[in-house]
C-alpha cells in the first residue's frame, strides 16, 4: 500500500529557502524507473508541475523554476526532498509529493500548506 | 509548453446522469494523458492514465478516450461521491501540464 506524507514548516518569509520533506512507505527509490515528484497548487497558476527525482538519482525540473529548485533523497530512509530558494508570496500554496513510474502522478500524498508572509 | 485547455470549468448535473469533461492539449501528446479526482479538502487521485486506462481501484462508470490533441472523460450514471474536481494532465513533454480543472456539482 502506497503512502505518501509531506512536511515542512508552514509560514515563511520572503526570500528564505522552503525546505520540504516527503516520507513515504510501500514502494522504494531503489527500484528501477521509479520517481517522486513534487507538484504545487496556487490560487494563481492552479496545478503546477515542480520536479521529479527518479531511482538513477536522474532529476528533472521544470524550468520556469529550474534555477530554484533542488531534489535530493534519501533512499535507505525512504525520503525525497525539495527546496525552493528566494520565495515570495506567489509561492504560496499546496504542496504535494507523488509516486510516478510511467509517466502520471499515480499516487499523491495528502499535500503541506506553505504561506509565504512578511 | 503544452497549453491544456480544459472545459467546462464547471458543470451541473444530475444523479444518475452522465457527463463529459473534455480537453485539448496544443499539440499531439500520443495519448499520454492522465485524468485526476480531487474531492473537497483532498488531494488528487489518478483515475485515468493513457488516456483510458483506469487506476486500480476506480470504479467503471469512468472512462477515457481520446487521441491526438482531443481527450475526454466521461462519467456515467453520476453519484454523490462523484462531487469533485476535475483534472486533465498531459506527460507526453516535459513540463508535464494539467488543465485549469472542471468543478462538478450535483443538481
Amino acid at each position: 500500500q502506497v503512502s505518501l506524507k509531506e512536511s515542512g514548516p508552514g509560514i515563511l518569509q520572503p526570500f528564505q529557502t522552503l525546505s520540504l520533506t516527503c516520507s513515504f512507505s510501500g514502494f522504494s527509490l531503489g527500484t528501477s524507473n521509479m520517481g517522486v515528484g513534487w507538484i504545487r497548487q496556487t490560487s494563481g497558476k492552479g496545478l503546477e508541475y515542480l520536479a521529479t527525482i527518479w531511482w538513477d538519482d536522474d532529476k528533472y525540473f521544470n524550468p520556469s523554476l529550474n534555477s530554484r529548485l533542488t531534489v535530493s533523497k534519501d533512499t535507505s530512509n525512504n525520503q525525497a526532498f525539495l527546496k525552493i530558494t528566494s520565495v515570495d508570496t506567489a509561492d504560496t500554496g499546496t504542496y504535494y509529493c507523488t509516486q510516478s513510474q510511467l509517466g502520471a502522478q499515480d499516487y499523491w500524498g495528502q499535500g503541506v500548506m506553505v504561506t509565504v508572509s512578511s | 509548453d503544452i497549453q491544456m485547455t480544459q472545459s467546462p470549468a464547471s458543470l451541473s448535473a444530475s444523479l444518475g446522469e452522465t457527463v463529459t469533461i473534455e480537453c485539448r492539449a496544443s499539440e499531439d501528446i500520443y495519448s499520454n494523458l492522465a485524468w485526476y479526482q480531487q474531492k473537497p479538502g483532498n488531494s488528487p487521485q489518478l483515475l485515468i492514465y493513457d488516456a483510458n486506462s483506469l487506476a486500480d481501484g476506480v470504479p467503471s462508470r469512468f472512462s477515457g478516450s481520446g487521441s491526438g490533441t482531443q481527450y475526454s472523460l466521461k462519467i456515467n450514471s453520476l453519484q454523490s461521491e462523484d462531487v469533485a474536481s476535475y483534472f486533465c494532465q498531459q506527460y507526453n513533454n516535459y513540463p508535464p501540464t494539467f488543465g485549469s480543472g472542471t468543478k462538478l456539482e450535483i443538481k
